[in-house]
């Protein structure tokens, strides 16, 4: 069976910062892979996604950055944190070549605070 | 971009009650999906509609669609303590990733 796997769960780091967050998928090859941010009581900010190892697609401008080194393996990274970059970050995969609409399987969360 | 909003931003019930949650939407869609989210945890896929789709059960769970109002609403009969969560609708308009609205938060009390 596929399982998805987040770390760290919690991070509390100073503003200035670097940031990379892991996320690996078992169980699946040639996965979706998302980034999504959620603001305290808010709902889904999609950040990155990734059809391919080394395709990258961002949604948002913003001075964070994602890489995908293999194929069931999406990193989130950021050289100088910002107090708004705090919020709680989700993983998630899809199967299927490409975005097709398929259901998304989410990895457990990283809540991220920025001080 | 945001495009389902759910409807009401809060609900609280008693056990035993029926739940429902509304999902507006703006643009035409390919499916819309709705989503568990416990405090603190990832979302949890509860069921997709295609839009040639009008109704689907699962369990206790009914999602309607009705496209001619972009509009989709999830009832969850016969609650639980367990069912308390938040509930988000998510829209595929292809090619691109699912959109979610802001969610739904649901306490149900025992």
């Amino acid at each position: 069976s596929q399982t998805i796997h987040q770390w760290p769960a919690t991070l509390v780091q100073p503003v200035g910062s670097p940031l990379s967050l892991e996320c690996t998928v078992e169980g699946t090859s040639n996965p979706n892979l998302y980034w999504y941010r959620q603001a305290a009581g808010r709902g889904l900010q999609l950040l990155f996604y990734s059809v391919g190892i080394g395709q990258i697609s961002s949604e948002v401008p913003q001075n964070l950055s994602a890489s995908r080194p293999q194929d069931r393996q999406f990193i989130l990274s950021s050289k100088k944190l910002l107090l708004s970059d705090s919020g709680f970050y989700l993983c998630a995969w899809s199967a299927g070549h490409g975005i097709g609409g398929e259901k998304l399987f989410f990895g457990s969360g990283t809540q991220l605070s920025v001080l | 971009s945001q495009q389902g909003e759910e409807d009401p931003q809060a609900l609280s019930i008693q056990e035993g009650e029926n739940a429902t949650m509304n999902c507006s939407y703006k643009t035409s869609i390919n499916n819309l999906q709705w989503y568990r989210q416990n405090s603190g945890r990832g979302l949890v896929h509860l069921i997709l509609i295609r839009s040639n789709e009008r109704e689907k059960h699962s369990g206790r769970l009914r999602v309607t669609l009705d496209t001619s109002k972009k509009s989709s609403s999830l009832l969850i009969t016969a609650s639980r303590a367990a069912d308390t969560a938040s509930y988000f609708c998510a829209t595929y308009s292809g090619n691109t990733p699912l959109v979610f609205g802001k969610g739904t938060r649901l306490s149900v009390i025992a």
